[in-house]
């Protein structure tokens, strides 16, 4: 079975542009969750879908916003692109998502490295 | 401020020998820890977890340790084999898992030959 796949792999954009990342989870897996690792830093969550609702969200501005799709799969838009933004932007899926049960693990794809110039 | 602190960036470690990695918290509020290994090019998986009402959770050569009074948790690999050198990242939530999971920064383990 596929894992989380994400696309594209590399993304590069300059400052103002907006950049638009895509994630299609597990088989059966209902809800997806967005976050941003740059360099040297841990991952922060930015947000979590779950029938097709933010069910979630973390310490990121409005210009962080996205979608779930009735496939489940999911788009990360990062509007006014800052030099900031620069980072890998993971996605992870679940079986359920209505919160985020303890004993869930999320299954993160291999990432999009989002280059801003 | 960082809720959840890997202090060491990276450790060295002989093969065969123990690793241990350390994390340390400063939320009370979490109550559900896990650990996630991290291959260059490839997203974190997930390794073992471990809730608050337990002290210890084991799964094969992996091993987590909770402290809950000093707020430090610790995982343990024995014995240390080549495939485990990896970014060993340590993460918690809270009840109802408000505000996703909290990452460390993550510690570099090398495992020496």
């Amino acid at each position: 079975d596929a894992g989380v796949t994400q696309s594209p792999t590399h993304l590069i954009k300059t400052r103002g542009q907006q950049a638009t990342l895509r994630c299609s989870p597990i088989s059966g897996h209902t809800s997806v969750y967005w976050y941003q690792q740059a360099l040297g830093q841990g991952p922060q969550f930015i947000f979590q879908y779950y029938e097709e609702e933010e069910r979630q969200r973390g310490n990121f501005p409005d210009r962080f916003s996205g979608h779930q799709f009735p496939n489940y799969s999911s788009e990360l838009n990062v509007n006014a692109l800052l030099l900031g933004d620069s980072a890998l932007y993971l996605c992870a899926s679940s079986l359920k998502g209505q919160g985020y049960a303890t004993n869930e693990k999320l299954f993160f794809g291999s990432g999009t490295q989002l280059s801003v110039l | 401020d960082q809720q959840v602190k890997q202090n060491s960036p990276s450790l060295s470690v002989q093969e065969g020998r123990i690793s241990i990695l350390n994390c340390d918290y400063t939320n009370s509020m979490f109550d559900y820890f896990l650990w996630y290994k991290k291959y260059p090019a490839e997203g974190p998986t997930f390794l073992i977890s471990i809730s608050s009402i337990k002290d210890k959770n084991e799964d094969g050569r992996f091993t987590v340790f909770l402290n809950k009074s000093a707020k430090h948790l610790s995982l343990h690999i024995v014995p240390s084999q080549p495939g485990d050198s990896a970014v060993y990242f340590c993460a918690a939530i809270g009840a109802g898992g408000a505000d996703g999971l909290t990452f460390g920064k993550g510690t570099h383990l090398i495992i020496q030959p």
